[in-house]
């Protein structure tokens, strides 16, 4: 079946230290993933997704696919990144199937 | 442009009630996504519709739910003889058509039931 692991609810990291969100996916084919930003009192917005290998606000995320992950990387994070990360998967039909969540809190 | 469009906010009824969760999708997006979000569980699909047509209904629960998107106006999300087990917060979303997975999400209904 598929679906999407994100072991951590909560990430709580001071300003400028490092940041990973995980995120594991168990699918039989070849997925797409994305992450979903959710900030305070926003929202779902869509961050980025694998297929076009960006960098979006500093984030970025490497499909591995020996481990069927996906985390959400920045190397140095800023307190306007606290919010809810939301990691997804595509079945490739229209749906997407969603983790749990993380909240990020970055510190001063 | 103003987004998708979800109303009420906020919407309580008491056990036994109808209710009624609207979407109106961003313009020029003729794809609905509704999504429930129970409390510390992530999004889960419930259907997703074109105009006129439900294309999968595979997320909804088989008895009391019912999802439509008519050729003009907002999809209605219809929860019947609602139950303390459908509080949740209800997401819709909208994109331009297969393919794209650029959703476009609204801010959500969230239901209490009493």
């Amino acid at each position: 079946a598929q679906r999407v692991t994100q072991p951590e609810k909560l990430l709580s990291v001071f300003k400028g230290a490092p940041v990973e969100l995980k995120c594991n996916y168990s699918y039989s084919g070849s997925p797409e993933l994305f992450w979903y930003v959710q900030y305070s009192r926003q929202r779902l917005q869509l961050l980025l997704r694998h297929i076009s290998r960006e960098s979006i606000k500093g984030f970025t995320a490497d499909l591995n696919k020996g481990e069927t992950s996906f985390h959400l990387k920045k190397p140095f994070a800023q307190e306007e990144d606290s919010a809810m990360y939301y990691c997804a998967l595509s079945d490739n039909t229209d749906k997407l199937i969603f983790g749990t969540g993380t909240r990020l809190q970055v510190f001063p | 442009n103003a987004g998708v469009m979800q109303n009420p906010r906020h919407l309580v009824r008491r056990r036994g009630q109808e209710a009624r969760l609207r979407c109106s999708p961003m313009k020029g997006h003729s794809h609905v996504y509704w999504y429930r979000q129970l409390p510390e569980e992530g999004l889960k699909f419930m259907v997703y519709l074109q105009k006129e047509n439900i294309i999968d209904e595979s997320g909804m629960p088989k008895e009391r739910f019912s999802a439509e998107f008519p050729k003009e106006g907002p999809s209605i999300l219809r929860i019947q003889q609602v139950v303390r087990g459908d509080s949740a917060a209800y997401f819709c979303a909208s994109s331009p058509g297969t393919g794209d997975y650029g959703y476009t999400f609204g801010s959500g209904t969230r239901l209490t039931v009493v």
